[in-house]
């Protein structure tokens, strides 16, 4: 079975551009969940969907950024415009079913470097 | 407060030693409990969940002590592949939130 993979794996952009990150989970995984780890800090929740709907996104840092799960598959992070501080690896989790104790799956990471 | 504290370290020890990593966690709602390994440049992978009872799994052993908000991971005979940072997470929230809050993350190095 695949597991959850992202795209790109590392990305490298200048401030005020754009950059979009893909995550496509487990097959059949309702959650999905997107991740951050800045250098030297601990890795941040984000947001989590539930198939296309935006379950919790009280860890997107501002209006910046943008996540979408059309049709409840992948989904896509988008940052516009790109800050130097939003620089880290971005984390894309998927997990099965209804339960808060069931394994999350991470991807590889997107490695987004802003200069 | 972070809402999850580890030992801070990094750990370095000679292949068969017993090592210890030790966290805390500051909302005591809390509901589920986990060790994640990740290695280097690499994603998180869950190693165990920890149970309220205490389990464990082969050389693995993870307590928990919810009076305390305290968790713990044994690891006994460590092996040169268990050189890896060992995160401990945390699910805050009951219901349908399903957020996790991780530590810092405690760097261990098994030496040959």
């Amino acid at each position: 079975e695949a597991g959850v993979t992202q795209f790109p794996s590392h990305s490298v952009i200048e401030k005020g551009q754009t950059v979009t990150l893909r995550c496509d989970p487990i097959s059949g995984h309702d959650n999905l969940y997107w991740y951050r780890r800045v250098m030297g800090k601990e890795i941040k929740f984000l947001l989590h969907f539930v198939k296309e709907s935006k379950q919790d996104e009280s860890g997107m840092p501002n209006n910046r950024f943008l996540a979408e799960r059309t049709g409840g598959t992948y989904s896509t992070l988008k940052v516009q415009p790109a800050e130097l501080e939003d620089s880290g690896v971005y984390f894309c989790a998927s997990s099965p079913g209804t339960s808060g104790r069931n394994e999350q799956f991470f991807g590889p990471g997107t490695r987004l470097t802003v200069l | 407060r972070k809402e999850v504290e580890q030992d801070p370290g990094p750990f370095n020890v000679p292949e068969g030693a017993t090592v210890a990593f030790n966290c805390t966690y500051s909302n005591s709602a809390s509901q589920s409990f986990f060790w994640y390994r990740q290695d280097c440049r690499k994603e998180p992978k869950l190693l165990m969940s920890v149970y309220s009872s205490g389990n464990e799994d082969g050389r693995f052993t993870a307590q928990l002590n919810r009076a305390s908000q305290y968790i713990s991971l044994l690891i006994r005979d460590s092996k040169l592949s268990d050189s890896a940072t060992y995160l401990c997470v945390v699910n805050s929230n009951g219901g349908s939130n399903y957020k996790l809050t991780f530590g810092k993350g405690t760097l261990l190095t098994v030496n040959p």
